[in-house]
């Protein structure tokens, strides 16, 4: 099946400090990649959208100066948190869509990256 | 707008039996998918079954299986002979075909007993 990728797993950071965080489609042209957010034992909440070569949309209370994405590729996307405080750690985890096939099927998700800002 | 709902936080079952995870929807789309993750405490998201809403079929992967009732608007995910792996939190999930991002539950947090 599709795999994505998601790099690092786990991160710590200074307060202040920007992070980036990949997400990779390893073997399908991911048109679509969706960032979620997930605090501990809380479902995913989703952040952000973004189709290859196009600005990302940001859900309700998002900022987007403080988290940006950038999909470049279509076997690439990245969030990086600027200016990382305490609050910004948390369970972050991409998902990636193709096209063509049998929409509806699953997205991919990626490992997930655990952030730590100290 | 979608909703998911779980009304169950945590589950617990006795390894071998089966159990029943609950999970509700609510949209006015007509074409939509339905999807059960499997979220152990490493945090990956694990893909165990999915029902579209024309299937006219319950869905089944092993020894999942989907008791999906239209009418009713539930999804409900059934494992049946229940493992020590099993433990772990589960995600009932939406997503309307052409939109691609998907509306999650609560979870459910299965803890299954040797």
């Amino acid at each position: 099946g599709a795999v994505v990728s998601q790099h690092p797993s786990r991160v710590i950071c200074k307060s202040g400090t920007s992070v980036k965080i990949e997400c990779r489609s390893l073997d399908f042209q991911a048109t679509t990649m969706f960032w979620y957010r997930q605090f501990p034992k809380k479902s995913l909440m989703l952040m952000a959208t973004s189709n290859e070569g196009s600005k990302a949309t940001y859900e309700q209370g998002v900022e987007k100066d403080k988290f940006l994405i950038n999909h470049a590729s279509l076997t690439l996307s990245t969030l990086t948190v600027t200016s990382a405080h305490p609050e910004d750690s948390s369970f972050y985890i991409c998902s990636a869509k193709g096209q063509g096939g049998r929409d509806g099927t699953e997205a991919f998700f990626g490992q997930g990256t655990r952030l730590t800002v100290v | 707008a979608q909703k998911i709902t779980q009304t169950q936080p945590g589950m617990f079952v006795q390894e071998k039996e089966a159990v029943t995870l609950d999970c509700t929807y609510d949209t006015s789309d007509q074409s939509y998918g339905l999807f059960w993750y499997k979220q152990p405490s490493s945090g990956e998201m694990i893909f165990l079954i999915y029902q579209g809403s024309y299937d006219e079929q319950n869905a089944t992967e092993g020894r999942y299986s989907l008791n999906f009732q239209k009418a009713r608007k539930s999804a409900n995910l059934v494992i049946s002979a229940s493992q020590l792996g099993d433990s772990a939190m589960y995600f009932c999930a939406m997503r309307v075909f052409n939109a691609g991002k998907s509306t999650f539950g609560d979870g459910t947090t299965l803890t299954v007993k040797p």
